[in-house]
């Protein structure tokens, strides 16, 4: 079966650095999404992204954040200049369609990568 | 905004039993769906079972059924024949069905604070 695969699964940074998180949705998925678990707490949506741009963010998703589709299948989560409190395990998923699609198509994840900011 | 709240942060089974794990949500819509994840150690989100509201039949998947109360804005998740493998952390989720002007799903998921589910031999 296929699945969302996310790379790197740990990643350490030091605070102030840019740090770029990778993920290769399903190859026929059109939506795409960043959420994130701060340990111990719940998981949290970050953005969406639907035909080359954002169809909705968090408050959480300010300008330190982007992302980008910079080829067919990648979709990439950029933190320009890394805080504490951007430690967390980052999810990217994909869904094949939204509700033009079909109603309540399913967001498959990934293993997630844990981003510890020292 | 919707809220999802899991008011059992932990819960145990012993294998073989019956176990609910409960969750509540708040939302001013009518349309909507709602969703388990089940997250194991290995980390990976996994979609256990979804419910649409407009269905009144409770969805079902092999050992796992909701008990879906729109009234009550209840989803509860109920495991049968509980296994070793089902020890994990369960999420719920719920989904808008509305979209924005472009007519592409809004679609983000807003999760409960998860249920830690131990099985014990």
């Amino acid at each position: 079966e296929p699945e969302v695969t996310q790379t790197p699964s740990h990643q350490v940074t030091q605070m102030g650095q840019e740090v770029i998180l990778r993920c290769v949705p399903i190859s026929n998925h059109l939506y795409f999404y960043w959420y994130r678990q701060i340990l111990g707490q719940k998981v949290e949506f970050l953005v969406s992204f639907y035909n080359n741009e954002i169809s909705e963010k968090s408050e959480i998703f300010d300008d330190q954040f982007s992302v980008e589709r910079p080829d067919g299948s990648n979709f990439t989560l950029k933190i320009r200049s890394t805080k504490l409190e951007d430690s967390a395990m980052y999810f990217c998923a994909s869904s094949v369609g939204g509700l033009r699609e079909g109603r309540n198509q399913p967001q498959h994840f990934g293993d997630g990568t844990r981003l510890s900011i020292l | 905004a919707q809220t999802v709240t899991q008011s059992q942060p932990e819960m145990s089974v012993q294998e073989a039993e019956t176990v609910t794990l409960s969750c509540t949500y708040d939302t001013s819509e009518s349309d909507y769906y709602l969703f388990w994840y089940k997250q194991p150690p290995s980390r990976q989100m996994i979609l256990v079972i979804r419910q649409e509201a407009y269905k009144q039949q409770n969805a079902t998947e092999n050992r796992f059924s909701v008990n879906f109360q729109k009234a009550a804005k209840s989803f509860s998740l109920k495991i049968s024949d509980s296994q070793l493998g089902d020890a994990a952390m369960y999420f719920c989720a719920y989904r808008s069905s509305l979209s924005n002007a472009g007519g592409t799903s809004y679609g983000k998921l807003t999760f409960g604070q998860g249920t830690i589910l131990t099985v014990h031999p």
